[in-house]
């Protein structure tokens, strides 16, 4: 099993660009979601989805769309970047019940906002 | 509505000697309980589990934790580190039946030669 890969490790954008963070897990994981880490304040929770075809707000939810079409994938959206929204981001997956909702994280992406 | 609070920021400590990273959480309800563990550059991963039953719980690496439903704590000690043992570590809280996991702020633990 690959486990939780994310994609592009790093990207540079410029403010008011648009682009998708790619996140795919082959654990047949119902639970999938996306959290921003920024020094000092921990890993904030974006959006989050339940299973294919359902998601649900985060803490911090604004500039940032999602969707799940399959269960394997929750790409981010970035709509038009802003300089705030540098930071690294997390995806992770994890069973809905019986594991205590143990997350499994991919290895983040760094996105710098110019 | 539940949180977590890890107080500490950074703790140094010597190689060989013990360290305590302290977590607070806040719930209403009963919870799960998690200390994460991220290397510089890695994503996290998990390092021990507090589901239920015994309240100390170990990690393969020996690190512990108990569960103390009193002082809503879930402490991590480990009796001697090791220079591999310098990372940041995120205590995490979830609400039993709820799927949201709420993460504390970090602790860089820094492990002194």
């Amino acid at each position: 099993n690959a486990g939780v890969t994310q994609t592009p490790k790093f990207q540079v954008l410029k403010t008011g660009q648009s682009m998708t963070l790619q996140c795919a897990q082959d654990m047949n994981h119902e639970y999938m979601s996306w959290y921003r880490q920024d020094p000092g304040m921990g890993l904030r929770l974006i959006h989050y989805s339940v299973g294919a075809g359902i998601t649900d707000q985060g803490e911090v939810p604004n500039g940032y769309n999602v969707s799940r079409s399959t269960t394997e994938d929750f790409p981010l959206r970035l709509l038009s970047a802003a300089p705030s929204q540098t930071s690294v981001y997390f995806c992770a997956s994890s069973y809905s019940s019986g594991q205590g909702h143990e997350q499994y994280f991919g290895p983040g992406t760094r996105l710098t906002v110019t | 509505a539940q949180s977590v609070t890890q107080l500490d920021s950074q703790v140094p400590v010597f190689e060989e000697a013990p360290v305590e990273l302290r977590c607070n959480y806040s719930s209403s309800v009963s919870v799960y309980l998690f200390w994460y563990v991220q290397y510089p550059n890695q994503g996290l991963q998990l390092l021990l589990k507090y589901l239920s039953g015994s309240t100390l719980v170990e990690s393969i690496n020996g690190f512990e934790a108990e569960f103390n439903k009193s002082q809503t704590s879930f402490h991590l000690r480990k009796p001697s580190v090791h220079i591999s043992d310098t990372a940041e570590y995120f205590c995490a809280v979830s609400e039993r039946g709820y799927q949201k996991v709420t993460f504390g702020t970090g602790t860089k633990l820094q492990v002194i030669p």
